[in-house]
C-alpha cells in the first residue's frame, strides 16, 4: 500500500545549520507531496507542496524537490533559526485519495 | 481569525465514560477530518466528512463515531472511552476532499484512565 518513511529524530543543529530532513515514500500512482510543520502545542500547518515530478515547492526559506526517479521528498534549508524547532510531517495523497502522513521528524535547535 | 476551534482543549477521563470532542470550523469549507496522534505513529486518520450530512471511516474508526449536521460542526464521540483511546485528538478540514491541504485545530488532549 501506499506509504511514506522519514528519517528518525530528533535531529539536532545549531543555528544557521543546513537541515535535510529525508523522506521517502511508496505510492501505486501518482502522489502530491506535502510537508507540514507542528510547532510545539500547536497544529499542524502546511509548509510546501508539490503535485508532479521535478515540482520544487518552498515556503520560509524551506525547499523539498519531487524526485520521480528515488521517490523522494527530502525537506532541505540553508541556515536554520532556533524559531524552526518543530516536527516535521512528510505526507502523500494520491488521487486526492486520503492524505498518509509520514511519523514525524523532531527538529532541534540550539542558539 | 478565522480556523478551526477545538474543545475541550485537555481532558482527563475515566474509563467506560461517554466523551464528546467539539469541532467548529468558519472557514465554509466543504471537508472535515478527525487524526489522532500517537508517539511514533505520527497522525492517523479516525473519521472524515466530504460534505454535511455525509461520514466515512478512516484508518481507525473503532469505538468512535462522529456526525455532521451542517457544515461548520464535526463533533467526534467516544462512547465508553478505554484507555488506549489516550491520544491527542485533531480536527482539520478542506476546501474539498483530500486535496492534501489541510487546516489543522490546535488540537484535545485526552487522557483515560
Amino acid at each position: 500500500g501506499d506509504s511514506v518513511t522519514q528519517m528518525e529524530g530528533p535531529v539536532t543543529l545549531s543555528e544557521e545549520a543546513f537541515l535535510t530532513i529525508n523522506c521517502t515514500y511508496t505510492a501505486t500512482g501518482y502522489p502530491s507531496l506535502f510537508w507540514y510543520v507542528q510547532y510545539p502545542g500547536e497544529g499542524l500547518q502546511l509548509l510546501l507542496k508539490a503535485t508532479k515530478a521535478d515540482d520544487k515547492g518552498s515556503n520560509k526559506g524551506f525547499e523539498a524537490t519531487y524526485r520521480k526517479e528515488t521517490t523522494s521528498f527530502h525537506l532541505e534549508k540553508g541556515s536554520v533559526q532556533v524559531s524552526d524547532s518543530a516536527v516535521y510531517f512528510c505526507a502523500l495523497s494520491v488521487n486526492t485519495d486520503k492524505l498518509i502522513f509520514g511519523t514525524g521528524t523532531r527538529l532541534q535547535v540550539f542558539p | 481569525i478565522a480556523g478551526i476551534t477545538q474543545a475541550p482543549t485537555s481532558q482527563i477521563l475515566a474509563a467506560g465514560r461517554r466523551m464528546t470532542l467539539r469541532c467548529t470550523q468558519d472557514m465554509r469549507h466543504n471537508a472535515m477530518y478527525w487524526y489522532r496522534q500517537d508517539l511514533g505513529l505520527g497522525l492517523r486518520l479516525i473519521h472524515y466528512s466530504n460534505t454535511a450530512g455525509t461520514t466515512g471511516k478512516g484508518e481507525v474508526p473503532d469505538g468512535y463515531s462522529v456526525s455532521r449536521a451542517n457544515t461548520d460542526d464535526f463533533p467526534l464521540t467516544l462512547a465508553s472511552a478505554v484507555p488506549s483511546q489516550t491520544s491527542v485528538y485533531f480536527c482539520a478540514s478542506s476546501v474539498i476532499y483530500n486535496t492534501g491541504e489541510l487546516f489543522f485545530g490546535e488540537g484535545s488532549r485526552l487522557t483515560v484512565l
